[in-house]
């Protein structure tokens, strides 16, 4: 049981836009610490898309959003594409475990 | 560029050890922590614990303390990982990631391809 929870999955047709929960508590995101986001495409290491909440790092398209409220954070992506199949992980820290870095059981998106 | 190239696939009776190599290039090798992640087949991430290469220290998750050991060597830009007392529960592929700059904490901007350790009889 990560100890933050995201979808299993979520679906989408192209173009339309989905959004990707990560559900924390108060030792975790709700403590004010920073969420990053991951994209994996199949048989490949993650990619980091989205840190500091709500940053993308350089080449990350525009349609991929991230933001924080309270003790959760979710990932937005709109103008769905065939190519954004792939598993995404929402990562924070943990003050309950002793300097841990926690990552959520990742979700599966499909594109319709 | 920055580059994170991984040692290859391992294959281990249970109760040997792995020693997983993760060389870095395209930046200091000293400025910037390394971490290390596990996902077994089909599962998601496990965050394992981070090292400082230029001084040595680590941390290591609880679940894998008195079992992993993360050391380096600066003269060749290299990090190692290595886990003791395999069981079969320990086949996954196992990532190595620098530590970005931004974020409190950062997360991780560069990851390696991931080595395939396989613990079977």
């Amino acid at each position: 049981q990560s100890v933050l929870t995201q979808p299993p999955s979520v679906s989408g047709a192209p173009g339309q836009r989905v959004t990707i929960s990560c559900t924390g508590s108060s030792s975790n995101i709700g403590a004010g610490y920073d969420v990053h986001w991951y994209q994996q495409l199949p048989g490949t290491a993650p990619k980091l898309l989205i840190y500091g909440n709500n940053n993308r790092p350089s080449g990350v398209p525009d349609r991929f959003s991230g933001s924080k409220s309270g003790t959760s954070a979710s990932l937005a992506i709109t103008g769905l594409q065939a190519e954004d199949e792939a598993d995404y992980y929402c990562q924070s820290y943990d003050d309950r475990l002793s300097g841990s870095k926690v990552f959520g059981g990742g979700t599966k998106l499909i594109v319709l | 560029q920055v580059q994170l190239v991984q040692s290859g696939a391992e294959v281990k009776e249970p109760g040997a050890s792995v020693k997983v190599s993760c060389k870095a290039s395209g930046y200091t090798f000293t400025r910037s922590d390394i971490n290390w992640v596990r996902q077994a087949t089909g599962q998601g991430l496990e965050w394992m614990g981070w090292m400082n290469p230029k001084s040595g220290n680590t941390d290591y998750a609880q679940r894998f303390q008195g079992r992993v050991t993360f050391t380096r060597n600066t003269s060749v830009s290299t990090a190692y990982m290595e886990l003791s007392s395999l069981r079969s529960e320990d086949t996954a592929v196992y990532y190595c990631a620098r530590q970005s700059a931004s974020g409190w904490p950062p997360g991780f901007d560069y990851w390696g391809q991931g080595a395939l350790v396989t613990v079977s009889t």
